[in-house]
């Protein structure tokens, strides 16, 4: 089956400054990469997603660049606020179809403390 | 609308015993899921269901049974209860043309 991999698992920063966040995956066969947010005593919730028809994505002050070849994506977060600060999970998947059933692999997370 | 509520919220129980957790979703989605969420592991599957009445097993399905008898809901029951169970719970949906899947706020149980 799929596995997912994610660093680092803690990260801290200055407000203002960048983040990056990289995972990989094994599973060739998988095209949907989301990534989840969870902020504390609540649920993840999806933030941003990339399908592997595309090479990056942007929303504002997040991105996804994903490298089909080498089997990563990874997350990047310019400009960062102290409520960007929360646990940030990456994840793949089979995009909806067949017997996929939107089933997801999930990084093991990486907490993102954001100093003001 | 609600999204996707669960409950308890909490619960502590005792090796052994059981219990059951309840997920309800309003959106109409086909899709429903169950992870259990431990630190440094990220979220993992436990079951999931793809419609009323069908249930299949996830990557940790065992001690563990689900049942989706209504679309809206979707029910985890643990029959005997182990301290290994200890673990945040979430419950997900989605619908059968978007990935996108919407959790609840999660029930934090412990199995002493």
């Amino acid at each position: 089956g799929e596995n997912v991999e994610q660093h680092p698992s803690t990260l801290s920063v200055q407000e203002g400054d960048s983040a990056v966040i990289k995972c990989t995956y094994s599973d060739s066969a998988s095209n949907y990469f989301p990534w989840y947010k969870q902020e504390l005593g609540k649920g993840p919730q999806l933030i941003i997603d990339i399908r592997s028809n595309v090479g990056e994505k942007k929303d504002q002050r997040i991105a996804v660049t994903l490298n089909k070849t080498a089997k990563h994506f990874s997350l990047h977060i310019t400009e960062t606020q102290p409520e960007d600060s929360a646990v940030y999970f990456c994840a793949a998947s089979l995009r909806m179809g067949g017997t996929s059933y939107g089933k997801l692999t999930f990084g093991q997370g990486t907490i993102l403390t954001v100093h003001p | 609308n609600a999204g996707v509520t669960q409950t308890p919220k909490f619960r502590v129980l005792k090796t052994g015993q059981s219990m059951t957790l309840l997920c309800a979703q309003d959106m109409n989605h086909e899709y429903m899921y169950w992870y259990r969420q431990d630190p440094g592991m990220g979220l993992r599957l436990i079951h999931y269901s793809v419609g009323e009445g069908t249930t299949a097993k996830g990557e940790v399905p065992d001690g563990y049974n689900v049942s989706r008898l209504k679309k809206q809901n979707f029910l985890l029951g643990l029959e005997s209860a182990a301290p290994s169970q200890t673990s945040v719970y979430f419950c997900a949906s989605s619908s059968l043309r978007r990935n996108e899947q919407f959790f609840g706020p999660g029930t934090r149980l412990t199995v002493l």
